[in-house]
């Protein structure tokens, strides 16, 4: 069945960046939409943004555009999420989720602490 | 972006009994065939899952107590009779452009 792995919970210094994993299991890969979303009390769901994985194609939030980068590799079935420049407002749950909304990752802490 | 506006915040109902939420949209988020709209329940500490998709359409293995309807800026997701296992948290999210929004969210309490 469609499984979504994401990397463990982080601790991080503000100013430094961190790197996101999400492996996907039995789907075409290459062919959905993974889409990632940012979580934190009191500030419901956010969409960052979009990556097809098998064009390297993105779409991302303008509120997003400089904080956060996608990638991907077909080859290992893996998407990841680059969050850059942290801060205290970086502090959430991210998500990935395949590209109709079905199947989300269970979900990976930021903390952002110094 | 399209602003999502779910009432009430939270809802406490009682077993057995109906439980209503609504979701304004600040635009029409239908065509005459589609309505972009799609409501999840989050439990805590896990992630959100679907439940209707395109306003009324029962995801595969949601129960079929749920049930969504509206067109336009309108909709509502219904849960009757509402069980024990349905204390979560219901979010609308929207498709009808980039980027989807989603509402505040809806807390119901059994």
């Amino acid at each position: 069945q469609v499984q979504l792995q994401q990397s463990g919970a982080e601790l991080m210094k503000p100013g430094a960046s961190v790197k996101i994993s999400c492996k996907a299991d039995d789907y075409t890969f290459s062919s959905y939409w993974i889409e990632w979303l940012k979580q934190r009390p009191g500030h419901g769901l956010e969409w960052i943004g979009e990556i097809l994985p098998g064009s390297g194609s993105t779409n991302y939030n303008e509120k997003f555009k400089g904080k956060a980068t996608f990638t991907a590799d077909t080859s290992s079935n893996t998407a990841y999420m680059q969050l850059s420049s942290l801060t205290s407002e970086d502090s959430a749950v991210y998500y990935c989720v395949k590209g109709n909304f079905s199947h989300w990752g269970q979900g990976t802490l930021v903390t952002v602490s110094a | 972006d399209i602003v999502l506006t779910q009432s009430p915040a939270s809802l406490a109902v009682s077993l057995g009994q109906r439980a209503t939420i609504s979701c304004r949209a600040s635009q029409s988020v239908s065509t005459s065939s589609y309505s972009y709209m799609h409501w999840y329940q989050q439990r805590p500490g896990q992630p959100p899952k679907l439940l209707i998709k395109y306003a009324s359409n029962l995801e595969s293995g949601v129960p079929a107590r749920f049930s969504g309807s509206g067109s336009g800026t309108d909709f509502t997701l219904n849960i009757h009779p509402v069980e024990e296992e349905d204390t979560a948290t219901y979010f609308c999210q929207h498709s009808w452009e980039i980027p989807p929004t989603f509402g505040g969210g809806t807390k119901l309490e059994i």
